[in-house]
């Protein structure tokens, strides 16, 4: 079956350090892979995508490129934030019987301190 | 704000009750899933309805069910509740575009058992 796995948290930075969470995955078939971010006290939001090997996806200064080779989807920012401090989740979906399936991984709590 | 509106925001009620916790998706959009987020077990998919009809079952309970409505409207039901049911619910509708979805989750419905 499918299968996501995150470093596990919480992850401690200074404000203006640079960030990477890492992300492996397992998967049959050709995979879409996804950054969403949990603020405190909120809903999931996607915060970027990719659907094909060697995409990059960014959005709010985070990036992460979908490497086929390697199963890995890390995510990455140059600077981050307090405002950054949240939850990150790795998710994939495959087609399955005609339907996409998502699998999510555990979750990486990012604490950025000023 | 992703577009997805979940009622109520929170909920308490007491074991052995039933609840009925509401989603409407983004216009639109005709799939709709339900997620549970305990602190203990993570983001679980627990079910997909796709235009009314049941698409995908994941770690949902018997004491649970669910249903899309013909105006994609979709209703969670959670009967003979149990502590351990304490959790953040979420429903996400997608989007399917170049066969490559995208969901987009509603802000959760907290949900107290005492």
């Amino acid at each position: 079956g499918n299968s996501v796995t995150q470093m596990e948290g919480p992850v401690t930075l200074s404000e203006e350090a640079f960030l990477t969470i890492n992300c492996t995955y397992t998967a049959t078939g050709y995979p879409s892979l996804f950054w969403y971010v949990q603020y405190p006290g909120e809903g999931l939001q996607l915060l970027l995508k990719a659907t094909k090997a060697d995409d990059k996806g960014s959005n709010k200064g985070f990036e992460a490129t979908y490497r086929k080779e390697t199963t890995s989807f890390h995510l990455e920012k140059g600077s981050v934030q307090v405002s950054d401090s949240a939850v990150y989740f790795c998710a994939l979906t495959t087609a399955s019987g005609g339907y996409q399936k998502v699998t999510f991984g555990t979750g990486t709590k990012l604490q950025v301190i000023p | 704000d992703s577009g997805v509106t979940q009622t109520p925001k929170h909920l308490i009620t007491a074991t052995g009750q039933r609840v009925t916790l509401r989603c409407s998706p983004r216009s639109g959009d005709l799939s709709v899933y339900w997620y549970q987020q305990s602190l203990d077990q993570g983001l679980q998919f627990l079910i997909q309805y796709y235009n009314g009809e049941e698409r995908a079952k994941g770690n949902i309970l018997e004491r649970f069910s669910a249903q899309q409505f013909p105006d994609l409207h979709s209703e969670l039901n959670l009967s003979s509740l149990e502590l351990g049911d304490s959790a953040l619910y979420f429903c996400a509708s997608s989007v399917t575009r170049d066969a490559q979805e995208t969901q987009y989750f509603g802000p959760g419905t907290r949900l107290l058992v005492l």
